[in-house]
């Protein structure tokens, strides 16, 4: 039981390339989420999912796309790749239903765009 | 929107002494979570708390959702827990988990 995993663990882009960050759970969660973290500073949201085929932005979106390709994966693409993307990418999941949102996450992703 | 803030943004400990984290937020929360984050950059669930007290061996949390905050002890400090502590809340209308994280408290604790 891997829980919620996330590749790659590093990336180093050149401003303008694209790239997907994969995650996948083992949970059987219905819910999963991909945050963002800069430095000094707490997690944002970026999109999430309520369950397959469903997804819906959260706070900081722009410059991303998201694919809920099946219940156990969820996928973060940039298209264009900015210096101001340079972060660390969590996905996270949870169960979902009304009184059960523990939100469990992954290792993280460390991109930096150059 | 909600704002979540947390107190003190920074703590110094000597390995021993007991610690507390507050973490105020402004709006009726479903969710109220505490997270760990290590050096690595791992986010450790530590309690799931929208309400009520819990422990887990040398920690505990309680959240007072009336008064909108909630606290989390550290007891006999250890180096290991060095750190960023997370508190970070789900808005009560939301029912999505989606969560608004505080901007932490990074905690050393000396030998």
């Amino acid at each position: 039981n891997a829980g919620v995993t996330q590749t790659p663990k590093f990336q180093v882009l050149k401003t303008g390339q694209s790239m997907t960050l994969q995650c996948a759970q083992d949970m059987n969660h219905n819910s999963m989420y991909w945050y963002r973290q800069d430095p000094g500073m707490g997690l944002r949201l970026i999109y999430y999912s309520a369950s397959e085929g469903t997804t819906d932005k959260g706070e900081v979106p722009n410059g991303y796309n998201v694919s809920r390709l099946n219940k156990r994966e969820f996928s973060l693409r940039l298209e264009s790749a900015a210096p101001s993307q340079t972060s660390v990418y969590f996905c996270a999941s949870s169960e979902g239903s009304a009184g059960n949102t523990e939100a469990f996450f992954g290792q993280g992703t460390r991109l930096t765009v150059v | 929107g909600i704002q979540v803030e947390q107190s003190p943004p920074d703590l110094i400990l000597q390995e021993g002494a007991n610690s507390t984290l507050r973490c105020n937020f402004s709006d009726s929360v479903n969710n109220l979570q505490w997270f760990h984050q290590n050096p690595w950059g791992q986010l450790i669930n530590l309690f799931y708390i929208p309400s009520g007290t819990k422990q887990n061996g040398r920690l505990s949390a309680t959240t007072v959702a009336t008064e909108r905050y909630s606290l989390l002890y550290i007891s006999s400090s250890q180096t290991t827990d060095s750190g960023v502590y997370f508190c970070a809340v789900e808005l009560g209308s939301s029912n999505t988990g989606k969560l608004i994280f505080g901007q932490g408290t990074t905690l050393q604790v000396k030998p």
